[in-house]
């Protein structure tokens, strides 16, 4: 298994302003995603970061708004940008160990955004 | 191009009966196959996955699911559920030599006790 920290765990933020979210694995991962999900709702794949290499983006999110970095094995930033009320949301951290087309995902306990 | 449906929102059970929870996909390939929870207020856990070998997969918290190739289904099942069993379940497809893995809408699971 792998253990996912994200920080901040909830913030409140007024539109306009920026909001870095950070994740932290307890072991080295390969691939690591960014997820949006309204409470109980469905998951919504914003982006794949894999160390190393450029995010790639799902249709309709784009980097000058979620830009992303992965530093590192075991760490990856999400910025929301230029934050409005729409972007009101849970963001998810998920990371698969192996690189293993069949390996589990593990996901982070969440950030809590409301924007103002 | 691969995809997931769960047809039902909501199911509701009463404790100690046994529980389905319905998944269908499409994919090009061989499918992996898996089955994540979400308990209230608390993050996504694994619960159990299909990759190759025995179309019954058991997994945790006495879970257990079952491929069907023919009809293209996951469904997750338990022979007795508990009230502690309430959660959100996603079903969660990805082919073979996908770069990542398609999640469905979810089904919100309510035991009654």
């Amino acid at each position: 298994s792998a253990v996912i920290s994200q920080k901040p765990s909830r913030d409140i933020c007024q539109r306009g302003t920026s909001l870095t979210i950070q994740c932290q694995v307890d072991s080295q991962v390969t691939m690591m995603f960014w997820y949006r999900q309204q409470p109980g709702q469905s998951l919504t794949l914003i982006a794949t970061a894999n160390q190393g290499s450029e995010a790639t983006y799902e249709s309709g999110f784009v980097i000058d708004k979620f830009p992303i970095s992965r530093p590192n094995l075991t760490f990856s930033t999400l910025t929301v940008s230029n934050m409005s009320p729409e972007d009101s949301s849970i963001y998810l951290c998920s990371v698969e160990r192996g690189g293993d087309r069949g390996d589990e995902q593990y996901f982070g306990p969440g950030t809590r955004l409301t924007v103002t | 191009a691969q995809s997931v449906a769960q047809p039902e929102d909501q199911v509701n059970v009463a404790e100690g009966n046994p529980l389905t929870v319905k998944c269908t996909y499409s994919v090009s390939g061989n499918p992996y196959l898996f089955w994540y929870v979400q308990y209230p207020n608390r993050g996504l856990q694994f619960l159990l996955k299909y990759i190759t070998g025995d179309n019954l997969v058991k997994g945790s918290y006495g879970f257990e699911a079952e491929f069907n190739k023919s009809q293209t289904s996951f469904h997750l099942k338990k022979p007795s559920a508990l009230v502690s069993d309430s959660a959100l379940y996603f079903c969660a497809v990805r082919e073979s030599n996908a770069g990542k893995s398609t999640f469905g809408d979810g089904t919100t699971l309510t035991v009654k006790p």
